[in-house]
């Protein structure tokens, strides 16, 4: 079946940095963008950014834009995301998601299960 | 950025009750709109898709409707399970944008 597995989460001090992984598995994963979505403790559900299925087109953001980098490996199926200048605001669970087309727009679909990610001193 | 505002925030109803909720996008996005339920602890699901078509797997009670900036996602007759968060989502434009969410819980 169609899975995602987020894995590289935890906690780090405000200024650090931090690598999200996630391991696609039951589909294409080179045929299909990738999101990276968070939720705040308690907080509804912000967007941070997508890439392309074969990774030469990115989007960010405004929240992430120039400390988050998003990347794939599709020989591993995989998806990241790094993290760098980190905030207590980047506080949050991670979903990957993939972007699936049905009838004429994109949708979120499925998601993993998330990743914790705490910044605090 | 597409701003989506959902209508209530929160919403208590009874097992049976028939429910509405309401999102709006700020400009309009056509019927590029998603509906997702999400359960404590749970990654959100994906349950309506282009406003309207509902997702495969998903019961029939579940409904949505809308263009333009007015949308609306409508469970018939509430069921236990039924009792989570919902999320509107546009897909109009980059950055992709999502209501604030809407709780739905036990009267």
């Amino acid at each position: 079946q169609v899975q995602l597995v987020e894995s590289g989460g935890g906690l780090v001090k405000p200024g650090g940095s931090l690598r999200l992984s996630c391991t696609a598995s039951g589909f294409n994963f080179s045929d299909y963008y990738m999101s990276w979505i968070r939720q705040a403790p308690g907080k509804g559900l912000e967007w941070v950014s997508y890439i392309s299925s074969r990774g030469e087109i990115t989007y960010y953001a405004d929240s992430v834009k120039g400390r988050f980098t998003i990347s794939r490996d599709n020989t591993k199926n995989s998806l990241y995301l790094q993290m760098n200048s980190l905030r207590a605001e980047d506080t949050a669970l991670y979903y990957c998601a993939r972007e699936t087309v049905l009838s004429f727009l994109e949708c979120f679909d499925p998601w993993g299960q998330g990743i914790l990610v705490t910044v605090s001193a | 950025d597409i701003q989506m505002t959902q209508s209530p925030s929160s919403l208590s109803a009874s097992v049976g009750d028939r429910v509405t909720i309401t999102c709006r996008a700020s400009p309009s996005i056509g019927s590029y709109l998603n509906w997702y339920q999400q359960k404590p602890g749970k990654a959100p699901k994906l349950l309506i898709y282009a406003a309207s078509s509902l997702q495969s797997g998903v019961p029939s009670r579940f409904s949505g409707s809308g263009s333009g900036t007015d949308f609306t996602l409508t469970i018939s007759s509430l069921q236990p399970e039924d009792f989570a968060t919902y999320y509107c989502q546009q897909s109009y434009s980059t950055p992709r944008t999502f209501g604030q969410g809407t709780n739905l819980d036990i009267k």
